[in-house]
């Protein structure tokens, strides 16, 4: 299985919605999918599993959406701490290549 | 505190040994799917061994026959074992905890990391 994230580099200013697409090369049950978040130095946070669902403490401005190879992650309203590469993933295993979200 | 602490990263030479161990506290590593992820310098992530349970683990192919994740219960302990290393080897290496199946398996605890120098 393949994950493709795009674009690979997303330049945004504050406030503005980010759309970030992953798409899986392979039918996939909407409850395998999960987004994660990585900042410089620190390990990945997990945003999003089961394609929409977030994880404890996830502010909402974050949701997940998609089903079958198509799946996205929204952030309606960015702030300057979410500034940072965002990861799919798949079962638990395989990740996508990431997409770098940079200050416009 | 749940975490999950890792240590036992270092320089190596080219095909050498190295083991990692991670360390958990606030949950049993016996009731949960624990991973390895490395991370090289500038790179993505990859998901690189699994343990289900000690005899269903998996390995991705660029480690296969070289690395072999194991735990401990008595200490609450994963480990990876890494033989024969390579420079491609250098990462940082992530273990990670499965949220089971309600999370689809995603990874709901990591560690902070452990650095992996291969070098002449």
């Amino acid at each position: 299985v393949v994950l493709t994230q795009s674009p690979d580099t997303l330049s945004l200013s504050p406030g503005e919605r980010a759309t970030l697409s992953c798409r899986v090369s392979q039918h996939l049950d909407s409850i395998y999918l999960a987004w994660y978040q990585q900042k410089p130095g620190h390990p990945p946070r997990l945003l999003i599993y089961g394609a929409s669902n977030r994880a404890t403490g996830i502010p909402d401005r974050f949701s997940g959406s998609g089903s079958g190879t198509d799946f996205t992650l929204t952030i309606s309203r960015l702030e300057p701490e979410d500034f940072a590469v965002y990861y799919c993933q798949e079962y638990g295993s395989t990740f996508g290549q990431g997409t770098r979200l940079e200050i416009k | 505190d749940v975490q999950l602490v890792e240590s036992g990263g270092g320089l190596v030479h080219p095909g050498g040994s190295l083991r990692l161990s991670c360390a958990a506290s606030g949950f049993t590593v016996d009731g949960h799917y624990m991973s390895w992820v490395r991370q090289a310098p500038g790179k993505g992530l990859e998901f690189i061994s699994a343990l289900y349970r000690p005899d269903l683990t998996y390995h991705t192919d660029s480690v296969k026959g070289r690395f072999i994740v194991s735990r401990d219960d008595a200490s609450n302990t994963l480990f990876l074992q890494m033989n024969n290393l390579a420079v491609d080897d250098t990462a940082v290496y992530y273990c990670a905890r499965g949220g089971g199946y309600t999370y689809g398996y995603a990874f709901d605890l990591w560690g902070q990391g452990t650095l992996v120098t291969v070098s002449a």
